[in-house]
């Protein structure tokens, strides 16, 4: 099994609602990435969680709250988003911090 | 911090080869990644560059120069299919930063 995988596929909320993504791989990789993708931009790291531990968190506001339950799953609540927080939030993993990443399929998150 | 250029466009004939450039600067080297992302989907991992040189993959090559800060992803007998946007990343010392992407428009 090959495959990172994300739900839900897209996402629409409005700016009081309290919502979560979802990330799930079965390959053994022990780190975890959160990224944001706008349109026409290359992703930007958002946190990075390594032997389930969160080794780096990229300045990201507080209305973006990552969890690891184990090393197969990799959170990331929202609360309070705003407008410009709309976005592709891609998940990935790899073997340790410094391998090849696979990706997701992303969620595809709107705020109204 | 970290500078990584690509060029933003690039159109080439099926069949035909491609280069696409991305110099880097960044704080710290750990590897270069090449990856290729289709409109709305998510990167596609191509390669992996650590050492000067060039690996090649299938109809994909990539090169390496860190004295230069400079790689090169060459895509050979075009497809359709390969129109899509190519990132350039680089391992810095923490973490991967990536290029803008260059947009590959096959014709036929």
């Amino acid at each position: 099994d090959t495959e990172v995988t994300q739900t839900p596929k897209h996402l629409v909320m409005g700016m009081t609602n309290k919502k979560s993504l979802k990330c799930e791989q079965h390959m053994g990789h022990r780190a975890m990435y959160w990224y944001k993708q706008k349109a026409k931009k290359p992703p930007e790291l958002m946190f990075v969680y390594s032997y389930e531990k969160l080794s780096i968190n990229e300045s990201v506001p507080s209305r973006f709250s990552p969890e690891c339950p184990n090393s197969s799953l990799l959170n990331l609540h929202l609360h309070a988003l705003q407008p410009e927080d709309s976005a592709l939030y891609l998940c990935a993993s790899s073997q340790g911090e410094g391998g090849e990443q696979y990706f997701g399929p992303g969620t595809r998150l709107t705020v109204t | 911090g970290q500078n990584i250029d690509q060029p933003t466009e690039m159109t080439a004939t099926e069949g035909a080869i491609v280069q696409i450039n991305c110099t880097y600067q960044t704080s710290g080297f750990n590897g270069l990644f090449w990856y290729q992302q289709h409109a709305g989907e998510a990167p596609t991992f191509l390669s992996y560059n650590v050492l000067d040189g060039l690996e090649e993959k299938g109809r994909f090559s990539s090169f390496l120069s860190r004295s230069k800060g400079y790689s090169y992803l060459l895509l050979k007998e075009l497809q359709m299919k390969d129109s899509a946007s190519y990132l350039c990343a680089v391992k810095g010392d923490y973490k991967l930063s990536f290029g803008a992407g260059t947009t590959v428009t096959v014709r036929a």
